[in-house]
């Protein structure tokens, strides 16, 4: 993988659903990955830095996970709520310490 | 404590003319970052300034420059505007570390530019 893909590109939940999305980045010189939620008409708000093989980082209902070896991180949402509807962004830094953006996951939560 | 701060937040240029867009990072930041984020796409890196100087550079030609101010402050300029060059331009603001990109970075509204 030379770019950072996230998948799925779009997600419909029901309010209450318990969901996830994955971002890909390039597994050699890893350097940092980054998850950030993007609100409509507000400006992106960082999630969780992440720079550790086998790190796990949470804040409230959302957590996330890296594999820093096989270059992928898992972005959970439990008990999804109508104010989760955002686009989360993923970033990937190398050696070059430069940030990579994936093209987000746009999840929509119906109440 | 006033978050990172864009301007203006609309502009409209046809092509062939020059944008000056200006930000102000976050109190006690003094890193910005540039990014152009294209209908569709993710956030495109286009340059970091610190200490008044572009330290890093993304994949954007020279019409593509930019300026740091004592304040911290930045402006991005663009000469010889395209149709493609349409986008939402976010100025992001970070606090300098040797490892830098391990810190998160803080967001401004974003300048939505559209050129005719």
């Amino acid at each position: 993988i030379l770019n950072v893909e996230q998948s799925p590109q779009s997600l419909h939940v029901q309010e209450g659903d318990s969901t996830n999305f994955t971002c890909s980045f390039p597994s050699s010189n890893f350097y940092a990955l980054h998850w950030y939620r993007w609100e409509t008409a507000k400006s992106p708000e960082a999630l969780f830095v992440m720079t550790l093989n086998g790190d796990e980082k949470k804040k409230g209902r959302i957590s996330a996970t890296l594999n820093t070896k096989e270059g992928y991180s898992y972005l959970y949402i439990k008990g999804s709520q109508p104010e989760d509807s955002a686009t989360y962004l993923c970033a990937s830094a190398g050696n070059n310490r430069k940030l990579i953006w994936g093209l987000g996951t746009s999840l929509a939560v119906n109440p | 404590d006033a978050g990172v701060t864009q301007s203006p937040t609309h502009l409209i240029k046809t092509r062939g003319q020059q944008v000056t867009l200006r930000c102000s990072p976050k109190s006690g930041h003094d890193t910005v970052s540039w990014y152009q984020q294209a209908l569709g796409q993710g956030p495109q890196f286009i340059f970091q300034y610190y200490e008044e100087e572009e330290r890093q550079r993304g994949n954007f030609p020279d019409r593509f420059s930019g300026h740091q101010f004592p304040n911290y402050s930045s402006e991005l300029n663009v000469n010889a505007l395209l149709l493609g060059d349409s986008a939402l331009y976010l100025c992001a603001s970070s606090f300098h570390r040797e490892q830098q990109s391990r810190y998160e970075q803080y967001f401004g509204p974003g300048t939505r530019l559209t050129v005719t």
